[in-house]
């Protein structure tokens, strides 16, 4: 059973360019996230998918764009690489995230990117 | 200010002995709270969920919450070195607040043999 799977685990890119980390989860999961995690930071939410069809910005949004393509895959872009975008992303998933009991989130092992 | 406080060590403690962790946070509304245990280089994973006043234990872990003080607390007894680790705190408030868990920024553990 693999849960949640990230790819790539590693990335460098230059200023400027372009990216999509993919994110998939066999669970059967609603809830799909895309989190960032910068040191002494915790983990701040990018954008987030309740359930397939829906999107929604999180914390820190600008500068990327997501796709839940269907309900297993939810995909983080980079449009414009920018160096403040150097971090570790996650991604998550959840059975669902309607109410005060839905949140146990399995992460993905995570995806380094470094940009130059 | 950000919403989930912790503080981010590192916590250093002896093999054996009790490792106290806190979490303070800012939105009254919070009404679930989560603890998350991440190992160097690792992705989280869950330990912990408190969601009403009061202590709540499992195997090795107490978790601690208190509403009227907007704190939570992480207790390892008999701390072994596969703890050493970082801990993360997370709330959730409501979908009015936006919906999502609060992560804090993380206690590093270290235990030492």
């Amino acid at each position: 059973n693999a849960g949640v799977t990230q790819t790539p685990k590693f990335q460098v890119l230059k200023t400027g360019q372009s990216m999509t980390l993919q994110c998939a989860q066999d669970m059967n999961h609603n809830s799909m996230y895309w989190y960032r995690q910068d040191p002494g930071m915790g983990l701040r939410l990018i954008y987030y998918s309740a359930s397939e069809g829906t999107t929604d910005k999180g914390e820190v949004p600008n500068g990327y764009n997501v796709s839940r393509l269907n309900k297993r895959e939810f995909s983080l872009r980079l449009e414009s690489a920018a160096p403040s975008q150097t971090s570790v992303y996650f991604c998550a998933s959840s059975e669902d995230s309607s109410g005060v009991y839905g949140w146990e989130l399995f992460f993905g092992e995570g995806s380094r990117l470094t940009v130059l | 200010q950000k919403e989930v406080e912790q503080n981010s060590g590192p916590l250093s403690v002896p093999e054996g002995a009790i490792a106290s962790l806190n979490c303070t946070y800012s939105d009254r509304g919070s009404q679930s709270f989560f603890w998350y245990r991440q190992y160097s280089g690792k992705s989280p994973e869950l330990i912990m969920s408190i969601y009403s006043n009061g202590d709540k234990e499992d195997g090795r872990f107490t978790a601690q919450l208190n509403k009227a003080s907007q704190y939570v607390s992480l207790l390892i007894r008999d701390s072994q070195p596969s703890d050493s680790a970082t801990y993360l705190c997370a709330s959730y408030a409501s979908p009015a607040a936006g919906n999502k868990l609060t992560f804090g920024g993380g206690t590093r553990v270290l235990v030492k043999p």
